[in-house]
């Protein structure tokens, strides 16, 4: 069965750098986009970026342009998010998940929390 | 991109009906039939319930139903049950090769 793990949240200092992982199973993990979505505490979803199957297709969210980067590595079955210039409104759970305009599978996340 | 405008909450009685409406623009929700609802219950995981507009996945109850008009894409449950209690969130594709969701939509069985 499909699984995503994700890996790598924690208590950062704004300003500071964080970089997630996501490890795939039960899927050919190369024939799918990935997409990263976050969660602030108690608000709705927010897409992040996503990427496509090969990596030669990245789109991220405005709100996040020029501070994160989406990355995979077929050969290990992983999508990364590498967050730098982390600012305290990136607080929230981020989950990968399968798929952009269709998603059917999502991982448990992971907390990411930016203090001041 | 500002959110889909969804309701904040809607309530309804065991058995009723209810809809969620979920809207947007001409550049996502009226461009493409990329709309999916997602049911989140509380520190779970969202969980897919329609995809591309209508299309409920395999193991999702038949009481769940999709469709759109113009902008505007609603979410149907049909005989409604304590379980159905949760959030939910539309998203669609948009015209910038981005995904949209809603602010969400706070189901209360009553």
């Amino acid at each position: 069965q499909v699984q995503l793990v994700e890996s790598g949240g924690a208590v950062v200092k704004s300003g500071g750098s964080l970089r997630l992982s996501c490890t795939a199973s039960g899927f050919s993990f190369s024939d799918y986009y990935m997409s990263w979505i976050r969660q602030a505490p108690g608000k709705g979803l927010e897409w992040v970026s996503y990427i496509g199957g090969s990596g030669s297709i990245i789109y991220h969210a405005d709100s996040v342009k020029g501070r994160f980067t989406i990355s995979r590595d077929n050969a290990k079955n992983s999508l990364y998010l590498q967050m730098n210039s982390l600012r305290a409104e990136d607080t929230a759970v981020y989950y990968c998940a399968r798929g952009v305009e269709t998603i059917p599978h999502w991982g448990q996340g992971t907390l990411v929390t930016v203090s001041s | 991109q500002s959110a889909l405008t969804q309701p904040a909450s809607v309530s309804g009685s065991p058995g009723q009906s209810i809809t969620i409406s979920c809207t947007g623009a001409t550049t996502d929700v009226g461009a493409y039939d990329y709309v999916s609802w997602y049911q989140q219950r509380p520190g779970k995981a969202p969980k897919l319930m329609i995809y591309d507009v209508s299309i409920r996945p395999s193991g999702v109850s038949n009481r769940f139903s999709g469709s759109k008009s113009g902008n505007t894409a609603s979410l149907t449950i049909s005989g409604l049950q304590a379980e159905d209690e949760a959030d939910y969130y539309c998203s669609s594709y948009t015209s910038t090769n981005t995904l949209l969701f809603g602010g969400g939509t706070k189901l209360t069985v009553l």
